[in-house]
Parts: structure tokens; sequence; C-alpha cells
């Protein structure tokens, strides 16, 4: 089955504790981004990846860091978490530059 | 930046009554997509349309895309239960590694 698959689902952590957040696609996209809701907000994308070893920030990138050392894997990294970065997480996956968008089942995050 | 705004940000109706959400740009948009979340859920790809006066149908929605190319609506006739959920439209920017804006999203609930 086609999918994007984040992990964990669930956290709740403590202000400093690093953590990662994983992200896999199993449909050979090139493109994977990393996008954060919030209510009021909507979807804003905080880190993408055109391709291997190719990323970039994108509107929110502060306090986040990524990786693409492999075509179907592009985690998140949170080096030093702040309550500002609670939130619900979505990682989402798609060939080439244009088309549709798909999204993993989402990682939500609390930072006390 | 480019932005796109949606209203309204919620909608109640009742279940058999008609619901539309509307996108609007200042700027003319190369594209609009539109996502559908359900409670809890993640986003959904519904549709994308890239004309000029576009309209698309799927069963009880319907799509437009505006003669300016500056605004886009999505329209549900007869609403059900099943409709619940989150709307969002989106503009992907091709200038900018593909990136995919999002509206605030409109959400409805159905009252049966």
């Amino acid at each position: 089955e086609a999918q994007v698959t984040q992990n964990p689902r669930y956290l709740i952590t403590v202000t400093g504790k690093k953590l990662t957040v994983t992200c896999s696609q199993n449909m050979n996209h090139e493109y994977m981004s990393w996008y954060r809701q919030d209510p009021g907000l909507g979807l804003r994308q905080i880190y993408y990846s055109m391709n291997v070893e190719v990323t970039d920030k994108g509107d929110v990138p502060e306090g986040y860091k990524v990786s693409r050392k492999e075509k179907r894997n592009f985690p998140l990294i949170l080096e030093s978490p702040s309550p500002n970065q609670t939130s619900l997480y979505f990682c989402a996956s798609r060939t080439g530059a244009g088309g549709e968008l798909f999204f993993g089942e989402g990682s939500r995050l609390t930072v006390l | 930046g480019q932005q796109v705004m949606q209203i309204p940000q919620y909608q109640h109706v009742q279940e058999g009554e008609d619901f539309t959400t509307y996108c609007n740009s200042s700027t003319t948009l190369s594209n609009i997509q539109w996502y559908k979340q359900r409670p809890g859920g993640h986003p959904v790809f519904l549709i994308q349309l890239v004309k000029s006066g576009e309209v698309k149908k799927q069963k009880r929605l319907t799509f437009q895309f505006g003669e300016a190319k500056k605004n886009s609506s999505l329209h549900i006739t007869a609403t059900q239960t099943t409709d619940v959920g989150t709307y969002f439209c989106a503009t992907l920017i091709y200038n900018q590694g593909g990136k995919l804006i999002f509206g605030q999203g409109t959400e409805l609930s159905v009252k049966p």
C-alpha cells in the first residue's frame, strides 16, 4: 500500500530534550516536505527536499533541522524543543515539482 | 509572499443543505488544489485546477477556478454527515521549489 509513515504519532517531551520525528514513503517520490498545523494558521511549511541531499527552508524553519540521505526518508529533528513547537506535524511527499501531495497521518507533539 | 485567503473559517449546516467555501488571492494563481481533512485525520487531495474558468465535479462536489485565476470555490450540494471536516485550498508556487501554500481552511460541521 502506497503510504507516508510518520513516527511517533504522539509524543510529550520537555524543553531542551532533542527529538526526531521520522518520515518514510514507499512511493519513490522525489519531493518530501514537513508542515506544522496550528489552529487558525492552517498548514505551514517547515522544510522541503526536492531530492536526495537537497533540502531547503520553508516558511517556519527556525528550531528545526532535516536531512535527506535516502530517497525514502526525511526525518525532522528538533535539537532543543521549546513550548512554541507544540503542534501537529505532517510529513508529505509527491513525485516531481507538482501534483498531488500525499500526507502522513501526523505526529502530535507537546513540549512542556 | 503569495497568500491565499479562505472564507468562512467555520460553517455549520443542517444535513441536506448546501455548503460553499471560497479561496481568494490578490495575485494570479497558476493552479489551485483542494484538500479535505477529516477530524483527527490528515489532509487528503481532492482535485487540482489549472485553467481559467475551469469547473470540475466529483459527485456532489463542484470545484471552480475563477476567470482571472485569483479565486476558487468548492461547493457541496446536499451535505451529508460524511462531509464533515476541514477543507483547504492550496496553490503551488513552481519557482519556489514547488512550495504548496495553504489557505487557513474552512471547518464544516453537519447536523443530522
